[in-house]
């Protein structure tokens, strides 16, 4: 069955300083993979996303994501957090024949201080 | 273009009550799907949509219908509201592929007592 793991419920960095949010999947063949956030009481911002191709992935908002076939893993990175980066983020999975389904991770709830 | 837009915002009700949640598209997208968002638990389908006439079950549909009369509208039901429905409902809609992004709603914030 297919998945997506996010181990990291909650995590806490100092502006300024870089940030790596981790995310897992199991699945037989070549996923689809995303990263969304959502700002507290907002709806949901696509800032990424993975199908093919380059393995490094450049999104909005100075985050990018790497895709590591051997690892199982879409780990997001930013090198330089900023106050309002303050958000939940969700790794989400879409692949084979779900025609769009989306498989949601748990979330990672991420906290700045100043 | 508006996007995908949901109605109502909050929305409070008593166990037993009925309800339907408003979501609308104007990209011409197929695919619309219904999420709910609890803690701790990401976002998980209800139903889902192919298009007009086309429905399914996603993981958590119990409790739940839909219908896709038109490409524009999905509405989601609740015929007998259940304490255990309380959550936050996100509505998407995107192409009907893979590969393109999912586009969602603000989401309506429901509670049952």
């Amino acid at each position: 069955a297919q998945s997506v793991t996010q181990p990291d419920i909650h995590i806490t960095v100092s502006e300024g300083a870089s940030l790596e949010l981790r995310c897992n999947y199991s699945y037989g063949a070549t996923p689809y993979l995303f990263w969304y956030v959502q700002s507290p009481g907002q709806g949901l911002q696509l800032l990424l996303k993975y199908f093919s191709g380059d393995t490094l992935v450049q999104g909005i908002k100075g985050f990018e994501a790497e895709f590591k076939r051997s690892q199982s893993s879409f780990n997001l990175r930013k090198p330089s957090v900023h106050w309002s980066d303050a958000a939940e983020y969700f790794c989400v999975f879409a692949g084979g024949t779900s025609y769009g389904k989306l498989t949601f991770g748990q979330g990672t709830i991420l906290t700045v201080h100043p | 273009n508006a996007g995908v837009t949901q109605t109502p915002k909050f929305q409070v009700l008593k166990t037993g009550q009925s309800m339907t949640l408003q979501c609308a598209q104007d990209m011409n997208h197929e695919y619309m799907s219904w999420y709910r968002q609890d803690p701790g638990m990401g976002l998980r389908l209800i139903h889902y949509s192919v298009g007009a006439g086309i429905t399914d079950q996603g993981e958590v549909p119990n409790g739940y219908n839909v219908s896709r009369s038109t490409t524009e509208d999905f509405p989601l039901r609740l015929l007998s509201a259940a304490p255990s429905q309380t959550s936050v409902y996100f509505c998407a809609s995107s192409y009907r592929t893979d590969s393109n992004e999912q586009f969602f709603g603000p989401g309506t914030r429901l509670t049952v007592l």
